[in-house]
């Protein structure tokens, strides 16, 4: 089974200023990973997944994240927010077996300050 | 448009009554989902469905009840038996094919009172 952990609660950050929200997963069998975004009341927005390939995924919004295997960690990032990036982020994990077994992490706030 | 809809948007239900939320999709998913999500909590997997006429309990089915009659739609249904049902409730769905994200529609927020 798959589990994921995101350390970090809530993140403030200054507008314009860089963030990286991370995200850690445990897994026996090879993964496919996905970021997803939660605006207030509303339901879930697929930002970028990482199937195979490239380890530097680029997704909506001019996120991005890197799969790192040695480190089961895959990391969103992005060089500049704004303040419409303030909204809750998910990680989540499934195996590579057709995407079975999909875990979410607890999430993330991130607060972006003017 | 292709998408997940649930309806409706915000629901109220006095205490003791059963309630039953909507979720239709035309994605031609043949898995869908249903979460629970309580003010800064992630998401909480309630029942999910791989195929037509089957289902499976998640982590925290207690109280709740769904039927997976056709492939687009998976009604949920909050029973008087789940003790704390006010939470925003969020259906989801999944192709079996090449494409290995769920699909989230927009939730549906029950205020139980």
């Amino acid at each position: 089974a798959q589990s994921v952990t995101q350390l970090d609660s809530q993140v403030p950050v200054f507008e314009e200023a860089p963030v990286e929200l991370r995200c850690n997963y445990s897994s026996s069998v090879s993964v496919y990973l996905f970021w997803y975004v939660q605006y207030p009341n509303q339901g879930l927005q697929l930002l970028l997944k990482y199937l195979s390939g490239s380890t530097l995924v680029k997704g909506i919004n001019g996120f991005e994240a890197e799969f790192n295997k040695s480190q089961t960690s895959f990391h969103l990032r992005k060089p500049s927010v704004h303040i419409s990036d303030t909204a809750e982020y998910f990680c989540a994990v499934s195996d590579a077996n057709y995407g079975q077994n999909f875990v979410f992490g607890p999430g993330t706030r991130l607060s972006v300050l003017p | 448009d292709g998408g997940i809809t649930q309806s409706p948007k915000y629901l109220f239900r006095k205490e003791g009554q059963n309630v039953t939320l909507s979720c239709e999709q035309n994605l031609n998913h043949d898995a869908m989902y249903w979460y629970r999500q309580d003010p800064g909590q992630g998401l909480r997997l309630i029942y999910y469905s791989q195929i037509v006429n089957d289902f499976q309990k998640g982590d925290i089915a207690e109280g709740y009840s769904v039927s997976r009659e056709k492939k687009e739609s998976f009604p949920l249904t909050v029973t008087s038996a789940q003790k704390n049902p006010t939470a925003f409730y969020l259906c989801a769905s999944k192709s079996r094919g090449t494409s290995y994200e769920q699909y989230f529609g927009p939730g549906t927020r029950l205020t139980v009172t």
